[in-house]
């Protein structure tokens, strides 16, 4: 089983939708929980980051993490043509950062 | 600012040749890292320098592959001999300093695209 489970995608929505990105963990020790945005042949860029259990919110993005359930969320409202990418999610162990494999997205205008 | 530099963004070579990749972070980070990302996987971190030392190399395939960072600025990596399971985009990414939570201010490299053959 892997650390940190991500649906590959790809998942395509229209313009304005809900977004709602998803990733499970096996680790209880992960602490801080963050979302990276990765454009095609680009390095992937720090969209959010939260510590411990909780909702935080940044304009569109909304990310939730439930450490009981080992469940993490971001959610993108209002959604952009310009917000299709590759999202991964990453939990931080040892200082060590362990990525998910990432959810493409595609927002149809 | 300017960001993390990487060159050269894409090479391809043949399984046993060597391979260098060079990074120069973002001016003043102490903390350097590069990750190995194979397509449709997420960034598996190889090697993660602060200043000029070591911190973790738990993950570096050290039979092949080695790393340095000279001055505590630039790093490179190496691979030699090169695999057909080395093909992957290999990033460089640069943090402020170390200390939790290092990694949440991470910035990254375009990356460098290698294909062996």
């Amino acid at each position: 089983q892997k650390e940190v489970e991500q649906d590959p995608g790809p998942l395509s929505v229209p313009e304005g939708a809900i977004v709602s990105l998803n990733c499970t963990y096996s680790n209880s020790a992960f602490q801080y929980f963050m979302w990276y945005r990765q454009y095609s042949r680009k390095g992937p860029e720090l969209l959010m980051y939260t510590y411990s259990s909780g909702n935080k919110e940044d304009g569109r993005f909304t990310a939730q993490v439930d450490k009981s359930s080992k469940y993490i969320s971001l959610f993108i409202r209002d959604s952009q043509p310009s917000d299709s990418a590759t999202y991964l999610c990453a939990m931080d162990s040892s200082y060590k950062l362990i990525f998910g494999s990432g959810t493409r997205l595609l927002v149809r205008p | 600012e300017a960001g993390v530099a990487q060159s050269p963004r894409y090479k391809i070579i043949e399984k046993r040749q060597s391979v260098a990749f060079w990074c120069n972070p973002i001016s003043g980070h102490a903390t350097l890292y590069w990750y190995q990302q194979i397509l449709g996987q997420g960034p598996k971190l190889l090697i993660q320098f602060q200043n000029n030392g070591v911190v973790d190399d738990s993950q570096l395939p050290k039979d092949r592959f080695s790393a340095e960072r000279l001055k505590g600025v630039d790093s490179t990596l190496k691979i030699q001999p090169a695999k057909l399971e080395d093909s992957a985009v290999y990033l460089c990414a640069s943090s402020l300093m170390g200390g939790r939570p290092m990694n949440t201010e991470a910035f990254f490299g375009q990356g460098t695209r290698l294909t062996v053959v």
